[in-house]
């Protein structure tokens, strides 16, 4: 079983449309959480850290059960401009602080 | 600004022959990571220095190597690249546990 799994999508939505990603991970030593952007042949962006009580930042909502070992990203009013793959990433500090990273989930936002 | 740097950003290399990609950064961070991407897939770690103390990952194979001479370059070394070694290779760094920051990449080419 891999340590982060992720729907690789793609998720393909019209504009102006809310989708949710989910991410579940198996090591309960994790510690933080994060969701990175990546762009075609870029490197991987920090989008949000994700905590226990959810975080807000503008049209992106992330969710962190820890009971569950589940992360979710909602993006409300998808723009073009959010086309891109979404990473799962949990940090494992007593590994000295080594980041898994899940394969990525795919979206593709169109007009 | 601060920014982590990667040279070169494309490099192209022959079955077998060493090849060394670079890196450094301005956000004086004493930590730095070395990652390999595949097509598709998550972000894999090589090894860190968290410091000059090397981390390696146990299952990085010994063709890859790392220099760290001083807080602000990191060198990867394949000693004899093969085919499956063609990949994105990222660098990253942080302070201590906190956010990583990565570096643009360099995709590498083995003919």
């Amino acid at each position: 079983r891999k340590e982060v799994e992720q729907d690789p999508g793609p998720f393909n939505v019209p504009e102006g449309a809310t989708v949710a990603f989910n991410c579940t991970y198996s090591n309960s030593a994790s510690q933080s959480f994060f969701w990175y952007r990546q762009d075609c042949r870029k490197e991987p962006k920090l989008l949000m850290s994700v905590y226990s009580s959810g975080n807000e930042d503008g049209r992106f909502t992330a969710q962190l059960n820890r009971a569950s070992q589940y992360i979710s990203l909602l993006i409300r009013d998808s723009k073009l401009s959010d086309s891109a793959t979404y990473l799962c990433v949990v940090n494992i500090v007593k590994y000295g602080n080594k980041l898994v990273f899940g394969a990525g989930t795919i979206l593709r936002v169109k007009s | 600004d601060a920014m982590v740097i990667q040279n070169p950003r494309y490099q192209v290399t022959q079955f077998g022959k060493p090849v060394t990609l670079s890196c450094s950064q301005t956000l004086n961070h004493n930590v730095m990571y070395w990652y390999q991407q595949k097509s598709s897939q998550a972000p894999k770690l090589l090894f860190h220095y968290y410091d000059k103390d090397f981390n390696n990952e146990a299952d990085t194979p010994d063709n890859f190597q790392s220099r760290r001479p001083n807080t602000s370059f990191c060198f990867l070394d394949i000693r004899s690249p093969g085919l499956g070694d063609a990949a994105m290779y990222l660098c990253a760094t942080s302070r201590g546990p906190e956010t990583q920051y990565f570096g643009p990449g360099t995709r590498l080419l083995v003919l």
